[in-house]
């Protein structure tokens, strides 16, 4: 398995909403990323998590609140989010050092 | 902290011919360099990456070359094909997990 899956696909939420994006892989990475792309922009790092725990926050706003449960598994959990927040939210995984880094398809989030 | 600067950000080439996408760096650490392709709605796809121990790297019609003394570092593809038509996005990371991109160049391949 050389994927990384991320659920789900589209979201609609509401500003007063609580929701949750998940991301899982199964190829052994030891590092796994939450990223948010604008249209026409680059990836924007939010968050990276080595070996199950937190080692990069990109001063990310505190209505994204994430979650690594085991190794394979990635939580970005949502609440209270602002419209400007809609975006593409990409997960992303690698060995340590950085090699092999793969992106999940991502999930498109609108905030209405 | 590390700053990719990518040149140019829109780039029409007639198919068949090369195209060149240039990138520099500003960390003399970084030692890791990929290129990712997005197309329209799907995530950044790897397509070819270098390590600071090799000037040069190729994969059937990509190359991608390093001059660490000048800190840049190219794409090249050629005999283009209107497949190749994207987002193509340059990083560099120090060998840590945290890749820097580039602002990403909008290639085009006229029929």
């Amino acid at each position: 398995d050389t994927e990384v899956t991320q659920t789900p696909k589209h979201l609609v939420m509401g500003m007063t909403n609580k929701k949750s994006l998940k991301c899982e892989q199964h190829m052994g990475h030891r590092a796994m990323y939450w990223y948010k792309q604008k249209a026409k922009k680059p990836p924007e790092l939010m968050f990276v998590y080595s070996y199950e725990k937190l080692s990069i926050n990109e001063s990310v706003p505190s209505r994204f609140s994430p979650e690594c449960p085991n190794s394979s598994l990635l939580n970005l959990h949502l609440h209270a989010l602002q419209p400007e927040d809609s975006a593409l939210y990409l997960c992303a995984s690698s060995q340590w050092g950085g090699a092999g880094y793969t992106f999940g398809s991502g999930t498109r989030l609108t905030v209405v | 902290g590390e700053n990719v600067e990518q040149h140019p950000s829109t780039l029409s080439v007639q198919e068949g011919d090369s195209a060149v996408i240039k990138c520099t760096y500003s960390d003399s650490a970084s030692n890791y360099f990929p290129w990712y392709k997005q197309e329209l709605g799907k995530r950044p796809q790897l397509i070819i990456d270098i390590r600071s121990n090799v000037g040069e790297k190729k994969d059937q019609r990509i190359a991608v070359t390093l001059n660490k003394t000048a800190k840049h570092f190219s794409l090249h593809i050629t005999e283009t094909q209107p497949e190749d038509s994207a987002v193509y996005f340059c990083a560099a990371s120090t060998g840590n997990e945290k890749l820097t991109f580039g602002t990403g160049t909008r290639l085009t391949i006229i029929p």
